[in-house]
């Protein structure tokens, strides 16, 4: 089964900052197979990025993916107080699908 | 809109059975696989398979394989979740997702259901 590693953990940050959040494989990850999730507590997951850089529907554009073969990026441009949550990454390259252990984003 | 409405909170005892409802509305039942996901107190997602609703298919982990069973009734547009000999590492929340592409990954989340097992 694909490792998700998800780094670093937690990350304090300002509103207004940038985020970085990244994502690593145990195996090559095709880009089309790489999603990103944002959860709030007591809240279900939301999906952020799909295909490693498409943008699902509504989702504004400070958030970006990027990435290929084992090494993926989230970036949130700009801090919204209502981006301070917690961020998975999940490959369906394979199964199982696999989710990353997530990454906090929490207000320094 | 697309809505994904599960059954209430259970609580099982261990060795136990639980079956969770997951009722669809807002678009073509039959034309999205329905996965399933949980997440244990405090921990990171899991996934358990996915149903195709058209045909009934379905495909399992090899972990859940001999545990869990995934139907769904097309008549009332909803699918269904049976976990079998419940242990307490079982306690978490379970939502339903819609895979939007075939690709699975998951654009609609039910609102989840909280199994507690407890002796």
């Amino acid at each position: 089964e694909i490792v998700l590693t998800q780094s670093p953990g937690p990350l304090s940050l300002s509103p207004g900052e940038r985020a970085t959040l990244s994502c690593r494989a145990s195996e090559s990850v095709s880009s089309w197979y790489l999603a990103w999730y944002q959860q709030k507590p007591g809240q279900a997951p939301r999906l952020l990025i799909y295909g490693a850089s498409s943008r699902a529907t509504g989702i504004p554009d400070r958030f970006s993916g990027s990435g290929s073969g084992t090494d993926f990026t989230l970036t949130i441009n700009r801090l919204e107080p209502e981006d301070f949550a917690v961020y998975y990454c999940q490959q369906y390259e394979s199964s199982p699908l696999t989710f990353g252990g997530g990454t906090k984003v929490e207000i320094k | 809109q697309v809505h994904l409405v599960q059954s209430g909170a259970e609580v099982k005892k261990p060795g136990a059975s639980v079956k969770v409802s997951c009722k669809a509305s807002g678009y073509s039942f039959t034309a999205y696989y329905i996965h399933w996901v949980r997440q244990a107190p405090g921990q990171g997602l899991e996934w358990m398979g996915w149903i195709n609703p058209n045909t009934g298919g379905t495909d399992y982990p090899q972990k859940f394989q001999d545990r869990v069973t995934m139907t769904r009734d097309r008549s009332i547009s909803t699918a269904y979740m049976e976990l079998s000999r419940l242990r307490s590492d079982d306690t978490a929340v379970y939502w339903c997702v819609r895979d939007p592409s075939g690709w699975y990954y998951f654009d609609f989340w039910g609102q989840g259901t909280l199994v507690t097992v407890s002796s």
